[in-house]
């Protein structure tokens, strides 16, 4: 049982260029969510899902974009990196209670 | 949003001694629940509590829950070392389903 899983674990990025964050969980969790969190700060709601298929906003959705076409998947697109999205992101999944169980971080550079 | 607000900000205590969090939320919460985060690691689940619940224990952990304040408090008795760590709360469930926000935490420090 893996839980919650997320690549890649560093990520440079130069301004202007696009890329996916994967993140995956094998505790059939209907509930998965997106933050960053930046130094000194808390984590920060992107976007999260309900259930496959099911998407939303969170506080800071701007620049980034989400799919949810299976149960297991929540990947993560940042459409055209900016230094203002150098962060931490975490993935997570959550339970019926809505508990949250965190993937181990990415850690993205744009330059 | 059911957004948490931890205080203090920083909280540094010895060993042996007690350490005592708060937080704040806005909107009505099916449940309240707290987190910690070791440097630079994801968030762990340490306890949740109903909203039609007071008071709830696990190991060294203590946790209230106050409705017509919107406040919650975390207690930690007998502090180790290894508590030092950020905790958080999250108001979960109620009018805005599945948006679960955090506040920026309380950064623990427990001197040896």
């Amino acid at each position: 049982n893996a839980g919650v899983t997320q690549t890649p674990k560093f990520q440079v990025l130069k301004t202007g260029q696009s890329m996916t964050l994967q993140c995956a969980q094998d505790m059939n969790h209907e509930y998965m969510s997106w933050y960053r969190q930046d130094p000194g700060m808390g984590l920060r709601l992107i976007h999260y899902s309900v259930g496959a298929g099911i998407t939303d906003q969170g506080e800071v959705p701007n620049g980034y974009n989400v799919s949810r076409s299976t149960t297991e998947d929540f990947p993560l697109r940042l459409l055209s990196a900016a230094p203002s999205q150098t962060s931490v992101y975490f993935c997570a999944s959550g339970d019926r209670w809505l508990r949250q169980y965190f993937g181990p971080g990415t850690r993205l550079t744009v330059t | 949003s059911q957004q948490g607000e931890e205080d203090p900000q920083a909280l540094s205590i010895q060993e042996g001694e007690n350490a005592t969090m708060n937080c704040s939320y806005k909107t009505s919460i099916n449940n309240l629940q707290w987190y910690r985060q070791n440097s630079g690691r994801g968030l762990v689940h340490l306890i949740l509590i109903r909203s039609n619940e007071r008071e709830k224990h696990s190991g060294r952990l203590r946790v209230t829950l106050d409705t017509s304040k919107k406040s919650s408090s975390l207690l930690i008795t007998a502090s180790r070392a290894a508590d030092t760590a950020s905790y958080f709360c999250a108001g979960a469930g109620g009018t805005s389903y599945g948006k679960l926000t955090f506040g920026q935490g309380t950064i623990l420090t427990v001197h040896p």
